[in-house]
């Protein structure tokens, strides 16, 4: 069975990090992409970036409004993804999800997500 | 960034009636080499994680019923629910995979009148 678990959210101050992680089972997972999402209170999903796979040089991409503050790495050997989110704003605040894909296909297994608020 | 806008941003369907969804995107989604649109449609339940309905524009994942169909090319595209149910009451997203940042749609809310 496909299994995306995350963890490691909670509460944060504005400007501080925070190291979101991904386990996965049930899959191949250096043949995967992993790509992390997220979703404010009550708002719509925003894809905010992923990890390749192995043929693809586990090359990663960024949305812009997280781009040079969040980091997303892979260690094989755990079959985990971590983003690692620093400089954090109040506008990070959201439920992080991570995703399947392959090359050139959609999303088609999710976790069920882990909350992270940024707040003073 | 390729920008989707879907319209409306809600509708009320009474139960037995279709709801069709637009979704629009800043450039084309067809890839030339292999003749397919890079768009899918989720479906997100409340509490839920968004779950995949339709890959390539319009071919369904395995277990989604049939009353769900994809239309469109290029830059146009709509999801359609021939005779809503109750089940379906959710929020629909669109979402491009063409390019290497894959951005979604605001989301649409489908009630039931």
């Amino acid at each position: 069975e496909v299994q995306l678990v995350e963890s490691g959210g909670g509460l944060v101050q504005p400007g501080g990090s925070l190291r979101l992680s991904c386990g996965v089972s049930g899959f191949t997972f250096s043949d995967h992409y992993i790509a992390w999402v997220r979703q404010a209170p009550g708002k719509g999903l925003d894809w905010v970036g992923l990890t390749r796979n192995k043929a693809n040089g586990y090359t990663t991409e960024y949305a812009a409004s997280v781009k040079g503050r969040f980091t997303i790495s892979r260690d094989d050997s755990k079959n985990s993804v971590y983003l690692q989110m620093n400089s954090l704003e109040t506008e990070d605040t959201a439920v992080y999800y991570c995703a399947r894909s392959i090359t050139a296909y959609p999303f088609d297994y999710w976790g069920q997500g882990t909350l992270v608020t940024v707040s003073s | 960034d390729i920008v989707m806008t879907q319209s409306p941003d809600s509708l009320a369907v009474s139960l037995g009636e279709r709801a069709t969804i637009n979704c629009k995107s800043s450039q084309s989604l067809l890839y030339s080499s292999s003749n397919k649109n890079y768009l899918a449609w989720y479906q997100q339940k409340a509490g839920q994680p968004p779950k995949l309905f339709i890959s390539w524009a319009s071919t369904r994942e395995t277990g989604v019923p049939d009353r769900f169909s994809g239309s469109g090319s290029g830059t146009d595209f709509t999801l359609t629910i021939s005779s809503l149910q109750a089940e379906d009451v959710a929020v629909y997203y669109c979402q491009q995979y063409y390019s290497n940042t894959r951005t979604f749609g605001q989301g649409t809310k489908v009630e039931i009148k």
